[in-house]
């Protein structure tokens, strides 16, 4: 079964600062999906972005990218930037064969 | 229409009722979830249909009874329920596997205590 790892339980970033999260996860497949969701109080669960295994090239949306390492089954997220909009649970995921599993999560606070 | 409707947004019931969870999409979305939600804890995986059909089940007790009525509607029965029960019923769509990159859409979920 797969597992995914964020190490971070909480982080805090000033306004307009850069921020790291950090995600590891295990598998034995080649074929999958990679995802950040985040989860602000409201509760909605948000798409922040996605990676295909498959594609070499780290994904980009807008301020948010993803630092994307295979082989160290790593895939951190940057946030730059960072709005006081941007604190919520921030939830790595990955996703083989209809299967969506989540990390513990991180909680992000941004610091006016 | 690009959202997942989840109704009701909350629910109290008590150990002896039966109740059910709906949730709506109208995207085309083929596969549909139910995931269960804890206090500062991450969305757990309950149940997945593809196509109408169960897919998968994570061995969840029998008191939870899903149904997928057609392409566009997910239910999730409650009978007989307990206390420890209580969580966020976290509703999701997206795409079957055959389909392409599978990008879940989320509802805003169904709170449900449970007395």
């Amino acid at each position: 079964a797969q597992t995914v790892t964020q190490s971070q339980p909480e982080m805090s970033v000033q306004e307009a600062e850069t921020v790291t999260l950090s995600c590891t996860y295990d598998t034995s497949e080649s074929n999958y999906y990679l995802f950040w969701y985040k989860q602000p109080p409201s509760r909605q669960m948000i798409l922040v972005i996605r990676q295909e295994a498959y594609k070499q090239q780290n994904a980009t949306e807008n301020r948010f990218s993803v630092n994307f390492q295979k082989a160290a089954k790593s895939f951190s997220l940057k946030i730059s930037d960072s709005q006081l909009g941007d604190t919520a649970m921030y939830f790595c995921a990955f996703m083989n064969h209809n299967d969506m599993r989540f990390g513990a999560g991180t909680r992000l606070t941004v610091k006016p | 229409d690009t959202e997942v409707t989840q109704t009701p947004k909350h629910l109290v019931m008590g150990m002896t009722n039966k109740k059910s969870l709906k949730c709506e999409q109208h995207m085309g979305h083929r596969a549909m979830y139910w995931y269960k939600q804890k206090a500062k804890k991450p969305p757990e995986l309950m149940f997945v249909y593809s196509y109408e059909k169960l897919s998968i089940n994570e061995s969840v007790p029998s008191r939870f009874s899903p149904e997928c009525p057609n392409s566009s509607l997910l239910n999730l029965h409650l009978h007989a329920l307990q206390p420890e029960d209580s969580a966020l019923y976290l509703c999701a769509s997206g795409l079957a596997e055959s389909s392409g990159a599978n990008v879940l859409t989320f509802g805003a979920g169904s709170r449900l205590t449970v007395l």
